[in-house]
C-alpha cells in the first residue's frame, strides 16, 4: 500500500519561499508509469492542482502558478518537493501530495490522483 | 470560479438516491477527457471514489456510480447512509490549461 507524507514549515512569511517535501513509502517512486502531484486547498474552499513531476524530471504546472512553482524529485530518497516563491496570504492552504495516474492506461485521456498524503497546513503570515 | 461547475449542496434522506452533476466545456469533459470523483470527509484528505468516468477503485461500495455524457458527468449515490455525508469533487483535464482541473465541490447532507 503506497503511503505519502508531507513535511515542511507550517508558517512562512510573506514574500518568502514555501518549501514542502513529500516522502513516498510502500513502493518505489520510480516504479510504474506514475506522476507525482501537489494539490492545495484553502480553508473552506475547493481543490487546486499545483503541478506534477515524472521521475524523469519532466514537469507540468498550473498556468496560474507556473511563474512561482518548482517541483523536483529525489529518487534516491523516494521524495518529491514543492517550492513556491513570493508567497502571500492567498497561498495559505492545506497542501497535499498525491500519486498521479494516467487515466485509461494513457495520459491522452487525462490523469487522476489515487493516493493522497494527509495534508499539511501552511500559513503565510508575518 | 472553477472550470468545472458543481452544485454547492445536495441532500437526501437515508436510503434515498442522490446525484451530483459536474458541468464542463469543450476543452475538458466535452473533449473526451475522463472525469474522476473524490470524497472528502471532514478534516481528512480527499479519497478517490470513481476514476475514468465510471470505474470504482477496490473497496469503494457499488452504491457509488459515475457516468459521463457530452460536456457533463454525474456521480450517483444509492442507498444513502449517514457516513456518506461529505464533500464531493469532480476532476478532469483541460487542454487549454494543460493541466488538471477540479469542480468547486458539493456538500452532501444526509437528512
Amino acid at each position: 500500500q503506497v503511503q505519502l507524507q508531507e513535511s515542511g514549515p507550517g508558517l512562512v512569511k510573506p514574500s518568502q519561499t514555501l518549501s514542502l517535501t513529500c516522502t513516498v513509502s510502500g513502493g518505489s517512486i520510480s516504479s510504474g508509469s506514475y506522476y507525482w502531484s501537489w494539490i492545495r486547498q484553502p480553508a473552506g474552499k475547493g481543490l487546486e492542482w499545483i503541478g506534477r513531476i515524472y521521475t524523469s524530471g519532466s514537469t507540468n504546472y498550473n498556468p496560474s502558478l507556473k511563474s512561482r512553482v518548482t517541483i523536483s524529485v529525489d529518487t534516491s530518497k523516494n521524495q518529491f518537493s514543492l517550492k513556491l516563491t513570493s508567497v502571500t496570504a492567498a497561498d495559505t492552504a492545506v497542501y497535499y501530495c498525491a500519486r498521479d495516474a494516467c487515466s485509461g492506461g494513457s495520459c491522452y485521456w487525462g490523469h487522476y490522483f489515487d493516493y493522497w498524503g494527509q495534508g499539511t497546513l501552511v500559513t503565510v503570515s508575518s | 470560479q472553477s472550470v468545472l461547475t458543481q452544485p454547492p449542496s445536495v441532500s437526501g434522506a437515508p436510503g434515498q438516491r442522490v446525484t451530483i452533476s459536474c458541468t464542463g466545456s469543450s476543452s475538458n469533459i466535452g473533449a473526451g477527457y475522463h472525469v474522476h470523483w473524490y470524497q472528502q470527509l471532514p478534516g481528512t484528505a480527499p479519497k478517490l471514489l470513481i476514476y475514468a468516468n465510471s470505474n470504482r477503485p477496490s473497496g469503494v461500495p457499488d452504491r457509488f456510480s459515475g457516468s459521463k455524457s457530452a460536456t457533463s458527468a454525474s456521480l450517483a449515490i444509492a442507498g444513502l447512509q449517514a457516513e456518506d455525508e461529505a464533500d464531493y469533487y469532480c476532476q478532469s483535464y483541460d487542454s487549454s490549461l494543460s493541466g488538471g482541473i477540479f469542480g468547486g465541490g458539493t456538500k452532501l447532507t444526509v437528512l
